[in-house]
């Protein structure tokens, strides 16, 4: 198994792009999201899905999208990057949901390095 | 709002026992976690604790929870180089499918 990757692991964008990071799983995880990690803050959920189809906000959601038309895909759209948006990306996933009280293991990708100017 | 707080930094001898300490704010909170993150990679989660208990170990790792003081700590014994890491408290509280990250404690080996 190659685990939780993440696509591109370094971007740079100027204000105003749109880019997708990617994020692939190979463990047939129904519980996938996306974290993005800044410095003295923390990781914050953006957005995660239960299972293909179903998506929801985390705690940070504005300015990104995601859909999951497949179990293994969990594309993160930046609509218009801003530099609020500099940060690293961690997509994750389970096998089950952690509102289900879960302890399953996170997997947690390599993160994606992203630099708005 | 739910918050967890961990000091940034914590650098110890070789060999050394390392306590790195979280403290957290939603008393309804379900499961405590500590994850490590090393340089260039992801999180890896090392291991978590049910609030109804109060210690639990796992090899060189002791976790203690005190729930009055909403208080987390993770022991490292034996301290070795390849435990250089940043560690991360997390708590799953009682809004459904979030996890909240402290903002990790940068642990560094001195030899």
């Amino acid at each position: 198994n190659a685990g939780v990757t993440q696509t591109p692991k370094f971007q740079v964008l100027k204000t105003g792009q749109s880019m997708t990071l990617q994020c692939a799983q190979d463990m047939n995880h129904e519980y996938m999201s996306w974290y993005r990690q800044d410095p003295g803050m923390g990781l914050r959920l953006i957005h995660y899905s239960v299972g293909a189809g179903i998506t929801d906000q985390g705690e940070v959601p504005n300015g990104y999208n995601v859909s999951r038309s497949t179990t293994e895909d969990f594309p993160l759209r930046l609509l218009s990057a801003a530099p609020s948006q500099t940060s690293v990306y961690f997509c994750a996933s389970s096998y089950t949901s952690w509102e289900a009280g879960s302890t399953d293991t996170q997997y947690f990708g390599p993160g994606t390095r992203l630099t708005v100017l | 709002g739910e918050d967890v707080e961990q000091s940034l930094f914590l650098s110890v001898r070789e060999g050394d026992s390392s306590v790195i300490n979280c403290t957290y704010t939603d008393s309804s909170s379900t499961y405590l976690y500590w994850y490590k993150q090393e340089p260039g990679a992801g999180l890896q989660l090392l291991t978590y604790i049910f609030s109804n208990m109060d210690m639990k170990q796992d090899q060189r790792l002791t976790v203690l929870l005190n729930k009055k003081d909403k208080h987390l700590s993770l022991r490292i014994a034996d301290t070795q180089t390849g435990d250089s890491a940043i560690y991360f408290c997390a708590e799953m509280g009682s809004s459904a499918s979030k996890i909240i990250f402290g903002s990790g404690t940068r642990l560094s080996i001195r030899p």
